[in-house]
């Protein structure tokens, strides 16, 4: 089974601060990682796919990049509306989640 | 409008089974694969399984073999998860999901509300 696992578990940061979550996996999954945004008793929400591209209603402050073990998903200019858990996801070889990154407002 | 809608809230007693229906609208429901993933109390998420609409065939992750069974119904555009012999570890969220491409190689682009299922004596 393919493990992953973000870091850092939680993040504070202020209003307008470039944020970045990591994403490591346990062997290569070249670019079939997934990134979803889930807010208290909601489902999660697709942010990206495919390491980097932005799904469709997806805020353009948000970016993935990376490939093979490595990925980033960056926050440009974190905004009170992107208080939420992130999770990483691989789909290379079955489906994983990582545990999950809590951001919070500082 | 994409749409994913789950059945309500369950409460089932260990060793008993639980149902969960997922029915989709707004696309051709044969187009896309159909994931459940559940997510326990203040826990993330776990991937369970995944169904084919065309032809009904499933594949479920290691650790629910034997305890899950996923089924389809074209005619209704209606994805069940069965989840038989349950445990208070099985009590969660169950969400059903939409694969974002026609392959099954996808991240999932549309989620159900989800479902609470809760496992009590």
């Amino acid at each position: 089974d393919i493990q992953m696992t973000q870091s850092p578990s939680t993040l504070s940061a202020s209003v307008g601060d470039r944020v970045t979550i990591t994403c490591r996996a346990s062997q290569s999954i070249s670019s079939w990682l997934a990134w979803y945004q889930q807010k208290p008793g909601k489902a999660p929400k697709l942010l990206i796919y495919k390491a980097s591209s932005l799904q469709d209603g997806a805020p353009s402050r948000f970016s993935g990049s990376g490939s093979g073990t490595e990925f980033t998903l960056t926050i440009s200019s974190l905004q009170p509306d992107d208080i939420a858990i992130y999770y990483c996801q691989q789909y290379n070889s079955y489906w994983t989640f990582g545990q999950g990154t809590k951001v919070e407002i500082k | 409008q994409v749409y994913l809608v789950q059945s309500g809230a369950e409460v089932k007693k260990p060793g008993a089974s639980v149902k969960v229906s997922c029915k989709a609208s707004g696309y051709t429901f044969t187009s896309r694969y159909i994931h459940w993933v559940r997510q326990a109390p203040g826990q993330g998420l776990e991937w369970m399984g995944i169904i084919n609409p065309i032809g009904g065939n499933s594949t479920y992750a290691q650790k629910f073999l034997g305890r899950v069974t996923t089924t389809r119904d074209t005619s209704t555009s209606t994805v069940y998860m069965d989840l038989g012999s349950l445990r208070s570890e099985d009590t969660a969220v169950y969400y059903c999901a939409r694969a974002n491409s026609r392959s099954s190689r996808s991240a999932f682009d549309i989620w159900g509300q989800g479902t609470m299922v809760t496992v009590s004596s």
